[in-house]
Parts: C-alpha cells; sequence; structure tokens
C-alpha cells in the first residue's frame, strides 16, 4: 500500500470513547475548512467540512468546531471505532485565492479494543 | 462508482531517469490538485489546474517537474531528471470548485515514487 509512515503526533483513544483531534491553521482569511481521513495505503478521504460564518457543524458521529479568534480547528469523534484508526488532516483554503486547499500537519489515532 | 485514478501505483527508477505520472479525474470536475506527502513533509500542494488551466504551480520545483492537462479526462505530473529526494507518494485529487461551491476534494489511491 501506499503507507507513508509519517512522523506525526498520535492520539491513542479507548475503543467506545470519544476523541478529540486539535488543528491550528494558518491563515487568517481562510474561509472554508475539512478535515480528511487518511487510511493506510488510501489517499485522503473528505469527513466534513465548516464555513468560517460557522462556529460548529455536526455529522454522523464527527463534529467540527471552529474558533476563528485563535486559529484552530478541532474534530471531535462520538464512541470511536476500530475502523477510525487512520491519520487525520485539517485543510484550510480561501474561495479569493482559487480555492486552494491547504493541509495541516496531520494526527494519528489508534484506537485500543 | 466515479474515482480519481492514478498510474503508476508504483515506480521504481533509477536517479536521472524521467518520470511521467498520470490520473484521470471525476468526469465533470473542473479543479485537479497534484500533492505531494512525504514522512517529513506531510501533504504538499504541487500544483492545481482549473478548468484545465494552471492557477498556482508555486509548490512545485520548476528545474524538473512539470504538470499538465492536455484534456478534460488526464493529468500528468513529469520529473525530469529524477532525484532521491522525489520519493514519496504524489496524490491527484479532483473537485467541482466553484465561487459558491468550494466542494470537497477527492483522491485517488496515490503513486508511489521511489528513486534511487
Amino acid at each position: 500500500g501506499e503507507s507513508v509512515g509519517l512522523h506525526l503526533p498520535t492520539l491513542s483513544v479507548q475503543e467506545g470513547d470519544n476523541s478529540i483531534i486539535n488543528c491550528a491553521y494558518s491563515n487568517s482569511a481562510s474561509d472554508y475548512f475539512i478535515w480528511y481521513k487518511q487510511e493506510s495505503g488510501k489517499g485522503p478521504q473528505f469527513i466534513i467540512d465548516i464555513r468560517s460564518n460557522m462556529d460548529k457543524r455536526q455529522g454522523q458521529r464527527v463534529t467540527v468546531l471552529l474558533n476563528k479568534t485563535v486559529k484552530h480547528l478541532s474534530l471531535q469523534i462520538a464512541a470511536t471505532q476500530p475502523g477510525d484508526s487512520a491519520v487525520y488532516f485539517c485543510a484550510e483554503t480561501l474561495k479569493a485565492a482559487g480555492n486552494k486547499l491547504t493541509f495541516g500537519g496531520g494526527t494519528r489515532v489508534l484506537v485500543k479494543p | 462508482d466515479a474515482r480519481v485514478t492514478q498510474t503508476p501505483r508504483h515506480k521504481v527508477t533509477e536517479m536521472g531517469q524521467e518520470v511521467t505520472m498520470r490520473c484521470q479525474p471525476i468526469l465533470g470536475h473542473n479543479t485537479v490538485f497534484w500533492y505531494r506527502q512525504t514522512m517529513m513533509q506531510g501533504l504538499e500542494l504541487l500544483a492545481y489546474f482549473r478548468n484545465r488551466a494552471p492557477l498556482d504551480d508555486s509548490g512545485m520545483p520548476k528545474d524538473r517537474f512539470s504538470a499538465e492537462m492536455p484534456d478534460a479526462t488526464l493529468a500528468t505530473l513529469k520529473i525530469q531528471p529524477s532525484e532521491p529526494r522525489d520519493s514519496a507518494v504524489y496524490f491527484c485529487a479532483s473537485g467541482l470548485l466553484t465561487g459558491a461551491n468550494t466542494g470537497e476534494l477527492f483522491f485517488g489511491e496515490g503513486s508511489r515514487l521511489t528513486v534511487l
């Protein structure tokens, strides 16, 4: 597969517990934010997005929180499952810059049974 | 099931050789991105296209890398000559991105390049 073996911060979480993954973004002008999940050997996959005029958005088992004051984004996963083990990336974009999508450094989540 | 297709999935080559990676974006998508993923740098944006026109290739080493979209169904990333530091996984992603809809990107499975 395409496992890159990234040197990343790792979050270990017990199956069934909630996970919180944090991300600091760089551009205060960014107007759209996305969380991606990358499983070993695969390309990143869209999880959830949020626009800059919102501070919270919920999906199925996932919630994204946006704090523009401190340029912070978080992803909460409820009742974490083994299938949630992956690397999670936040990404930011700016429509005025042609929707150029820039990724953060990533966090590895390991779910312990 | 629409998907972004990348070829080759794996490529091992020797330093100095030319490498061409290909990407077939999802039909109807107007934006194509090339990213490089390495152990140290995470996901780096190399270049991206809107309606086949290059929008930004500032992330790409110009002396050896080139990216093109000969038509709407094919994007290419070429490295000539390749160097060991180019070893990485190269991802192509496509999306339907408009002024009103920032949309989501769909990634291919990646091309793992090893330059010896």
